[in-house]
């Protein structure tokens, strides 16, 4: 098995400007999960997917964030109208139906300007 | 409300040493609890975990003591090594490990040779 891969790795953007992260989870992994983690605490959970379904989203999750799953495959995180307090490790994680194991990324470094 | 307390925040073990991070949940409904161990600038990697049903869980020199009528549960490092340098989280979820995870704070260790 590959493991879970995000696209990009790393993301500066200026205050105001929109982004867009790419999370390709383990195959035959039909849960993925956005979770987002700040210095020097754990991560803390946003949403998950089984398959193209959103399931449940945290109100940590504003309505400046949106994430799909339009072919329950990969997953994109798009965040609109960056903020600085939005600069954070965004990782994603996969498991298996059946399974309790969650696997995740190496994560997408933002950095808001 | 935080669910999952770790402590301590950070540890110095010496090379050989046991290291033993802690954590306490409040959420009766948790029925998995896996520790992640991570590097900087990586993502979290699975290290062992356990279900409620037992009290304990070796995986070589990593061991989980869990204690479910005190809500607690601990990650032993036998043997501890510089390898072993990274921040630990320990984690808990419901739903027979479908939902998101809930993450404790973290626990910084160094392994001093």
């Amino acid at each position: 098995d590959t493991g879970v891969s995000q696209d990009p790795r790393h993301k500066i953007t200026k205050r105001g400007q929109n982004v867009t992260f790419r999370c390709d989870p383990i195959s035959e992994h039909n849960r993925l999960y956005w979770y987002r983690q700040t210095l020097g605490q754990g991560p803390e959970f946003l949403t998950y997917f089984q398959n193209e379904a959103q399931l449940e989203k945290s109100r940590l999750l504003s309505d400046r964030f949106s994430a799909e799953r339009p072919k329950g495959s990969f997953s994109t995180l798009e965040i609109q109208r960056t903020e600085q307090g939005d600069s954070a490790m965004y990782l994603c994680a996969s498991r298996r139906t059946g399974a309790y194991e969650q696997y995740f990324g190496p994560g997408t470094r933002l950095t808001v300007t | 409300q935080q669910q999952v307390k770790q402590s301590p925040q950070s540890l110095i073990v010496q090379k050989g040493g046991i290291s033993i991070i802690n954590c306490a949940y409040e959420n009766t409904a948790f029925d998995y609890f896996p520790w992640y161990q991570q590097f900087p600038g990586k993502g979290p990697a699975l290290l062992i975990a356990i279900r409620p049903d037992v009290s304990e869980k070796k995986e070589g020199r990593f061991t989980i003591s869990f204690n479910k009528s005190a809500k607690q549960f601990s990650l032993h490092i036998m043997d501890s090594q510089p390898g072993d340098s990274a921040t630990y989280f320990c984690a808990a979820v419901r739903g027979g490990g479908a939902d998101g995870l809930t993450f404790g704070k973290g626990t910084h260790l160094i392994i001093q040779p």
